[in-house]
This record gives structure tokens, sequence and C-alpha cells, in this order.
């Protein structure tokens, strides 16, 4: 596989389940970053990992919990969501975190519907 | 307010036709990326701007990035069914890790 990749494409959760996102590069990078995007938002940047540290969190509530075991991987747990949750969880990963010279490139998201 | 806003929110065209998507920043812009987005799946990545004056092409798009207005422009020339899809600036800040998205353009192209 090239690129980034996201699995589960589709998730469908009640607000007392557990779940987590996973997303994979296959691009050499060093840094990689969980967003939201929202019906009529902007995208919203939730972490960034670099060097499989991570360098930001944009006052998420605590009910999204990161994880990057390595610079290839990256897990978003999932636990007592609620219904505003739901949206469409993009991963994207850049050679490193920061600076105006990397581009980050999008995996295809996961769509997450919290009932 | 937004960070970063894009005008018009949607546009339709018919196929063949020129457009023109705008981004404006609030703060002052050290560089600028177009993104294009197929509904409801990942980002692609189109182009980065950086210096002012500067333009950049990729096939039939054109972007230009006016540093003193803060503002950035996205063209498609003679426009098809496959341009269709969401336009997203985003531009990160001078310092730390944040990074700003567009409100986004939905475009439509009518064959």
């Amino acid at each position: 596989e090239t690129g980034v990749t996201q699995t589960p494409r589709h998730l469908v959760m009640g607000m007392t389940n557990k779940k987590s996102l996973k997303c994979e590069q296959h691009l050499g990078h060093n840094a990689m970053y969980w967003y939201k995007q929202s019906a009529k938002k902007p995208l919203e940047l939730m972490f960034v990992y670099n060097f499989k540290e991570q360098t930001e969190n944009n006052s998420v509530p605590s009910r999204f919990s990161p994880e990057c075991p390595n610079s290839s991987h990256l897990f978003l747990h999932l636990h007592t969501l609620q219904p505003e949750d739901s949206a469409l969880y993009l991963c994207a990963s850049s050679q490193n975190s920061g600076g105006l010279r990397d581009t980050q490139y999008f995996g295809p998201g996961t769509r997450l519907t919290v009932l | 307010s937004q960070e970063l806003e894009q005008s018009p929110q949607s546009l339709i065209v018919q196929e063949g036709k020129n457009l023109t998507i705008n981004c404006t920043s609030s703060k002052t812009l050290y560089g600028l990326y177009w993104y294009k987005q197929k509904y409801g799946e990942g980002l692609i990545f189109l182009m980065m701007l950086q210096k002012g004056g500067e333009e950049k092409s990729h096939e039939k798009i054109t972007a230009k990035l006016d540093e003193k207005k803060q503002q950035s422009s996205l063209h498609i020339t003679a426009s098809q069914p496959s341009h269709a899809g969401i336009y997203l600036c985003g531009a990160a800040r001078a310092t730390g890790n944040q990074f700003y998205f567009g409100t986004g353009t939905s475009l439509t192209v009518i064959p």
C-alpha cells in the first residue's frame, strides 16, 4: 500500500462504546496528525505527533485519546463519545511537524457516527 | 471569525468555463497550501506557495500568492467535471504546530 491509509472507513458506535481508529503512513514521514471535519466547519487540527512524541493537543476532550507507537502508525481511541463528535476524522503525515515547508498528505478518512 | 476565509462558498459552473476561488487570511501569510477534497474523502495536495507573487500551475489549475493582500487565488481554466469537489486552502503560523484550513469552496461542474 502507498500513501496514508485509515481504517475503518466507516464506524457507527453508541455513546457507551469504546472503539479505535487506525492510521498508517507508508511515506517514511516523521510527523502524523489527527484532524476532525464536521459539517459546515473548517478542518480542525486535533493532535500532532513528531517522532512519536505528542507536540500538540488542541484542547481536545479527554474522550479522544491518541496513541503513536511508532512514526508509521497513529491511533485515536474513542470512548463515551457524544453525538456531536460525529464527523469525518482525517489522518495526515508530513516529513516533520510544524514549519511551512512540510506538505501534509492525508488519508481517506473515517466517517464516524455516534448514536 | 475564521483565520482563513474562502470565497465563494460554493460555485456551479458549466463545463469549459473558467473560475477563481479566493482565500484570504486574517493574519500574515508566510505560505499557503491548496488541497482538493472529494466529498467525504481525504484531501489531495495540489500545490504550495511560499513567496509573495509566486504562481504555480498544475495541469489547468493555477494558484497565486499575494502576500500584501494576505490572499491567494486558485484559478481553473476550462473546467471539467473531474474538477468538481471541495477546494481548501491551508496555512501554518510562523511558530508552533498550528495549521489552519479555510472554510472550503464547493465546486460543481455541469457537463
